[in-house]
């Protein structure tokens, strides 16, 4: 199985700060790297699809970039609402795994 | 609009099986595969399996092999999740989600929680 890395585990930040998270494959996975954002007791949404295509409806301060075995996700200037938890998982190959979550708190 | 609805939440003694499902609607239900992924409480995301609605061909997590079981009923857009042989670590969330063009998880249904107690 693919093993997928997200560093940090958790993060603290304030409003308005640039926040990158990173996610690393166990293998190359090309560009199969999808991201989601998960509020307490909400089902995940998603935000990045492809390592870098924004979903519909998404805003403009959420990017990701990445391709092989490294990715990134970067929030432009954190607002309030973004406070959750971010997940990676590559849909290359099954099974489809998911990254352990970075956690990002307000500072 | 695309909207997947999950059954109700449900208490199983260890030992027993669960069958979660999961109703989509505002899409043709044949043309998008289906994921299933859990959440233990506190903790992160894990894929459990795939099924394609139009054959019925499914894949699993090698960890659940023999005890997840995932069906479908055409006639009612319907797709069901069934886990055998219930476990306390089997007390998490499920959640079915459509597998888009993509090959991203682009709608989720709103979760089901299953709790395993003696």
């Amino acid at each position: 199985d693919i093993q997928m890395t997200q560093s940090p585990s958790s993060l603290s930040a304030s409003v308005g700060d640039r926040v990158t998270i990173t996610c690393r494959a166990s293998q190359s996975i090309t560009s199969y790297l999808n991201w989601y954002q998960q509020k307490l007791a909400k089902a995940p949404k998603l935000l990045i699809y492809a390592a870098s295509s924004l979903q519909s409806g998404v805003p403009s301060r959420f990017s990701g970039s990445g391709s092989g075995t490294d990715f990134t996700l970067t929030i432009s200037s954190l607002q309030p609402e973004d406070f959750a938890t971010y997940y990676c998982q590559q849909s290359y190959i099954s099974p489809h795994t998911f990254g352990q979550g970075t956690r990002l708190q307000i500072k | 609009q695309v909207q997947l609805v999950q059954s109700g939440a449900e208490v199983k003694k260890p030992g027993a099986s669960v069958k979660v499902s999961c109703k989509a609607s505002g899409y043709t239900f044949t043309s998008y595969n289906m994921h299933w992924v859990r959440q233990a409480p506190g903790q992160g995301l894990e894929w459990m399996g795939i099924i394609n609605p139009s054959g019925g061909s499914t894949g699993y997590a090698q960890k659940l092999q023999g005890r997840v079981t995932m069906t479908r009923d055409t006639s009612t857009n319907t797709v069901y999740m069934e886990l055998s042989s219930l476990r306390s670590e089997d007390t998490a969330v499920y959640y079915c989600a459509r597998f888009g063009s993509g090959k991203h998880l682009d709608y989720w249904g709103q979760g089901t929680l299953v709790t395993v107690s003696s």
